[in-house]
Order: structure tokens, then C-alpha cells, then sequence
């Protein structure tokens, strides 16, 4: 991606937290999305971000720092469905352009 | 419901071909953007779209053109393919919004084998 950093596997428990981080070095920011993508299917929109702070949706948690160019998505009581590949995206204001993250693939095990 | 169709799932094609990859959105948005997905390089946009007959290049677009005729198809073309646009693509639009908030809505993707 376009100077967006995030780790690429991840592994957790079922019921427990996982935190998915995100860096990313940009001018002209708008905003800081997550999608969720199953394997073979298309991403489906999670959270988005556009002022600092935490944004909290059920079980899932987006934060972002703009100053830090920084974001973490927090997943809570994992399940087995969560497997899935992570992506984080900024928006740039201008363009209306995404750029994504190469994504995190996490495997929640038993 | 909000929906954006591509036209085929799985296609295989010989390297030299023309290869169409369609793709309509029933939300009336105005932004449309075609990505690749590779393994490892995550999602990387090949063209986007903010109006009817209105393009922009994206980060990778050699070897692509594209086609807005109708605002809700935007279409993507291959002249002559090769073997390393062996690949998953997405198409997604998104609402036109300064506000900031045009998240994107992706379709099923399709997954294209150059032999």
C-alpha cells in the first residue's frame, strides 16, 4: 500500500482481545477506514475513523491518532468468524482515492 | 440493499486476449474504482472514476483502460493480456463526499487466470 503499515498474520484465542495496528504516512488525510474480508469474498466495511479517539461498534473497537498517524482495530470476545483478513485504508480528501494496508489475516483458534 | 455487481466470478484467458471486466452499481454513486488484490501487496487501485467520462489514473495503470459511459457501469479493459495481470479484481464505487465519510462498497470480485 501506499505508506500504510500494518502486521501481516495474526493468531488468538476464541474469547479473547486482539488488537490489529496500523501506521500509516500521509498529507491530505480524510480519513482512516477497516474493512473485513473472508477468504474468496469481497471486504465489507467496518469502522471509520476521521477525528481522533475511539469508535467503538459492538465487539469491534477502531481508534486513530492523527498526529501519530496511527489507528489499531480492537476485536473483543473473538469467535471462530473472525478468521478473516483485515485491511486498514485511508481516505484522501482530494482524490476521493483509498489507499489500503496490505491486510492482517488473523486466525482465531479454539 | 446496496449492491455492486461484476459481471463474471472466474474467467481464463490466453495471454493476448481482450479481456472485458464489467461492473454496475445500483446506488447511484458517483465514484467507481477498479483494484487488483495480489497476495502480499494487498489492494492497489488501477483506476478510478469520480464522474460519467471522467478518469483518473491510479497507482498501477499500465497495461489497463477503462470506460464510464453510463454512471452506474464503469468497466474494466485489458488490450492484450499477459500473464501478470493474473489477478483478484475488484470493483467498488463510493458516494462522491466531502465530508469524508464515502466508505467504499466492493463487489464479489473477479478472478482472472492469464495462461
Amino acid at each position: 500500500g501506499q505508506n500504510i503499515d500494518q502486521p501481516t498474520e495474526m493468531t488468538a484465542t476464541e474469547g479473547a482481545i486482539v488488537q490489529i495496528n496500523c501506521t500509516y504516512q500521509t498529507s491530505g488525510f480524510n480519513g482512516l477506514f477497516w474493512y473485513q474480508q473472508h477468504a474468496g469474498e469481497a471486504p465489507t466495511f467496518l469502522s471509520y475513523n476521521v477525528l481522533d479517539g475511539l469508535e467503538e461498534k459492538g465487539r469491534f473497537s477502531s481508534f486513530l491518532s492523527r498526529s501519530k498517524g496511527y489507528s489499531y482495530l480492537l476485536l473483543k470476545e473473538l469467535q471462530m468468524k473472525d478468521s478473516a483478513s483485515y485491511l486498514c485504508a485511508y481516505l484522501l480528501y482530494n482524490f476521493n482515492k483509498f489507499y489500503f494496508g496490505s491486510g492482517t489475516k488473523l486466525n482465531v483458534k479454539p | 440493499d446496496v449492491k455492486v455487481t461484476q459481471s463474471s466470478r472466474y474467467l481464463v484467458k490466453r495471454t493476448g486476449e481482450k479481456v472485458f471486466l464489467e461492473c454496475v452499481q445500483d446506488m447511484d454513486h458517483e465514484n467507481m474504482f477498479w483494484y487488483r488484490q495480489d497476495p502480499g501487496l494487498g489492494l492497489r487501485l488501477i483506476y478510478f472514476s469520480y464522474d460519467v467520462k471522467m478518469k483518473e489514473k491510479g497507482d498501477i495503470p499500465e497495461g489497463y483502460s477503462v470506460s464510464r459511459e453510463k454512471k452506474e457501469r464503469f468497466s474494466l479493459i485489458l488490450e492484450s493480456a499477459s500473464t501478470n495481470q493474473t489477478s483478484m479484481y475488484l470493483c467498488a464505487s463510493s458516494l462522491l463526499s466531502r465530508g469524508g465519510d464515502g466508505e467504499l462498497f466492493f463487489g464479489e470480485g473477479s478472478r482472472l487466470t492469464v495462461l
